[in-house]
């Protein structure tokens, strides 16, 4: 089935490092990918959509400056986090759909719990 | 605006026991989907079901099963004879096109 690859999985920074996360569509092309953010005990927030080739798509009250995101090929998006501060802590999780469901976030990565400290 | 509500917060049910995990949505779309997906402890989303709108038809895999009521904007998910691999947090999500609102989620514990 289609997988979807996050790296890295756990990352702990100091305040006012950047941090990438990579996403990769393994077995198909992505023209669409999702990152999503969670805290603790609560649901799945879609921070912004990103597209193949073109500016991705934020969410009210995402600041783009500060969550980076590049879809500079069909198989790899990165989301990064410039200067992250304590209250950027969280999972992040991207997503990609496939075949007839490209722009469905069907296929989710297993994740990337980032800790500032 | 699209909604998704998942009263049941945490669910508890001894093993063996059948349980049902509710999901009411709202929307004003016509064409949308209806997503289950599976997070356990370990953190990744796993994807359960999707079903589209004009779709009714209840659907069952091994002891899954969901029960799609468009009457009652409900996508209801029912575990049969649950095991303990079956803990985890379970959303339900509604999507039209690209944007997908998630459920807050329902923790299901199983308790050997």
């Amino acid at each position: 089935g289609a997988v979807v690859s996050q790296h890295p999985s756990w990352v702990i920074c100091k305040s006012g490092t950047s941090v990438k996360i990579e996403c990769r569509s393994l077995d198909f092309q992505a023209t669409t990918m999702f990152w999503y953010r969670q805290f603790p005990k609560q649901s799945l927030m879609l921070m912004a959509t990103s597209n193949e080739g073109s500016k991705a798509t934020y969410e009210q009250g995402v600041e783009k400056d500060k969550f980076l995101i590049n879809h500079a090929s069909l198989t790899l998006s990165t989301l990064t986090v410039t200067s992250a501060h304590p209250e950027d802590s969280s999972f992040y999780i991207c997503s990609a759909g496939t075949g007839a469901y490209s722009n469905q976030p069907q296929h989710f990565g297993d994740g990337t719990r980032l800790s500032i400290l | 605006a699209q909604k998704v509500t998942q009263a049941q917060t945490e669910i508890s049910v001894v093993e063996k026991e059948d349980v049902t995990l509710d999901c009411v949505y709202e929307t004003r779309d016509t064409t949308y989907y209806l997503f289950w997906y599976k997070q356990p402890p370990s953190g990744e989303l796993v994807f359960l079901i999707r079903r589209n709108s004009f779709d009714e038809q209840n659907e069952i895999s091994g002891r899954y099963s969901w029960n799609f009521q468009k009457s009652t904007s409900s996508f209801n998910f029912t575990i049969t004879a649950s095991q303990v691999v079956d803990s985890a947090v379970y959303f339900c999500a509604l999507g039209g096109y690209q944007k997908v609102t998630f459920g807050i989620g329902t923790k299901l514990q199983v308790i050997p």
